[in-house]
């Protein structure tokens, strides 16, 4: 089945400590997109990667940092920067459907820092 | 500036009753508009989208949509509401912002199903 996968699930960590999530895509999909998700907000973009070894800074970059070494990988790092790290964080991907860019989502990770 | 507003943060409805989710937008140019919907603690899954062409559209799981150009909405519809409909909607418009394509979220919508 194609599809998304993020691991962990669930994921703890102390503060002062990076965290790499993981995102993986078997849908040969070009795009790929990090968003972060906090209660009782919408979606909020941190980076996107259009292509294999490029990227773009989302709307809430800071404290994030992403690689795009192959197609099928887009790895979100948290690092101690980020003031407030604890959320439900979001990977997708994207093809284009009639010069319209269609987004598929994995299932996410929850995120916790103490 | 593009924006995607959903005046609801919560909507309760019995079950069997119809639904409708407010969705309004701000964009310039012709919309892509896009309904998902999110269970909790899980990812989101697409609805249905509009793009062109016939203004109401159909989506999975027996929800529909209407694109009101003169109104700037995209309202979700359903006319019979299951208890597995409980769940987080959002609405979304794909826009380009820098040539580079990205989605503008609404807030969503969480719909509480009375039995």
């Amino acid at each position: 089945d194609g599809g998304i996968t993020q691991s962990p699930k669930y994921l703890f960590r102390k503060e002062g400590q990076n965290v790499t999530l993981s995102c993986e895509q078997n849908l040969n999909h070009d795009a790929m997109y990090w968003y972060r998700q906090d209660p009782g907000q919408g979606l909020r973009l941190i980076y996107y990667s259009q292509i294999v070894n490029d990227f773009q800074k989302g709307d809430i970059a800071e404290g994030y940092s992403v690689s795009r070494e192959k197609k099928e990988s887009f790895p979100l790092t948290v690092t101690s920067a980020q003031k407030n790290p604890t959320a439900f964080y979001l990977c997708a991907s994207s093809v284009e459907t009639s010069g319209v860019y269609e987004q598929y989502f994995g299932p996410g990770t929850r995120l916790t820092v103490t | 500036a593009q924006s995607v507003t959903q005046p609801d943060i919560h909507i309760t409805v019995s079950e069997g009753a119809s639904l409708e989710l407010r969705c309004n937008y701000s964009y310039g140019a012709t919309p892509y508009l896009f309904w998902y919907v999110q269970s909790p603690g899980q990812g989101l899954q697409l609805l249905l989208k509009y793009f062109s062409g016939d203004t109401l559209v159909q989506g999975i799981k027996g929800f529909e949509a209407e694109f009101k150009r003169s109104q700037s909405s995209f309202n979700l519809r359903k006319p019979s509401v299951h208890w597995s409909d409980a769940a987080e909607y959002f609405c979304a418009v794909g826009a380009y912002m820098d040539s580079n394509y990205q989605l503008i979220w609404g807030a969503g919508t969480k719909l509480i199903i009375k039995p």
